[in-house]
């Protein structure tokens, strides 16, 4: 089974901030790989696709990169909105979510 | 616009069943896969498996073999998933998602007795 690891945990940032987030999976799943945005009480929300193509009505100031293992999410400035926990999900081979990592305002 | 309605929050018995639906509206409904997802309580996501409402065609994670049955109504656009023989671990938030992209608002199933 393919594991994903994503780093940090817990991420505090003020408005503005560049917002670097990371997931590693356990073997090459090439480009197959999605984040989320699950905001408190909500379902997930689908914010990019195949690595690095951002979903329609997104914001700009999401993007995505990497391929093989190694992958970035990054907020180019943090909004308050933003305040989120944020899930990749590999589907590679099978589908499995990292444990995700949640952002808060400092 | 796509959406996806799922029924309502749901408390049961241990040893019971379960059938909670995914109504969905705004595609083509036999053309996409319906993924179902699971949530527990302070937990990140599970993969529960995948039904092509086309074909019936099913795909089930592992560890949900035998605990969830995934079905398709394609007359009224419904997917349903069943999850059978309910304990304490069941507890959790159950999501339906079309090609992982729109999800549903997500249904609270509680085991309790």
């Amino acid at each position: 089974d393919i594991q994903m690891t994503q780093s940090p945990s817990f991420l505090s940032a003020s408005v503005g901030d560049r917002v670097t987030l990371s997931c590693k999976a356990s073997q090459n799943i090439n480009k197959y790989l999605a984040w989320y945005q699950q905001k408190l009480g909500e379902a997930p929300k689908l914010l990019i696709y195949n690595a690095n193509s951002l979903q329609t009505g997104i914001p700009s100031r999401f993007s995505g990169s990497g391929s093989g293992t190694d992958f970035t999410l990054t907020i180019s400035s943090l909004q308050p909105e933003d305040v989120a926990t944020y899930f990749c999900l590999q589907h590679n081979s099978w589908y499995t979510f990292g444990a995700g990592t949640k952002l808060e305002l400092k | 616009q796509v959406q996806l309605q799922q029924s309502g929050t749901e408390l049961v018995k241990p040893a019971s069943s379960v059938k909670i639906s995914c109504k969905a509206s705004g595609y083509t409904f036999t053309s996409n896969y319906m993924h179902w997802i699971r949530q527990q309580p302070g937990n990140g996501l599970e993969w529960i498996g995948w039904i092509y409402p086309g074909n019936g065609n099913t795909k089930y994670n592992q560890k949900f073999d035998g605990k969830a049955t995934l079905t398709a109504d394609k007359s009224s656009s419904t997917a349903y998933m069943q999850l059978s023989s309910l304990t304490s671990e069941d507890s959790a938030v159950y999501f339906c998602a079309t090609e992982l992209a729109y999800w549903g608002q997500g249904v609270m199933v509680t085991v309790s007795s």
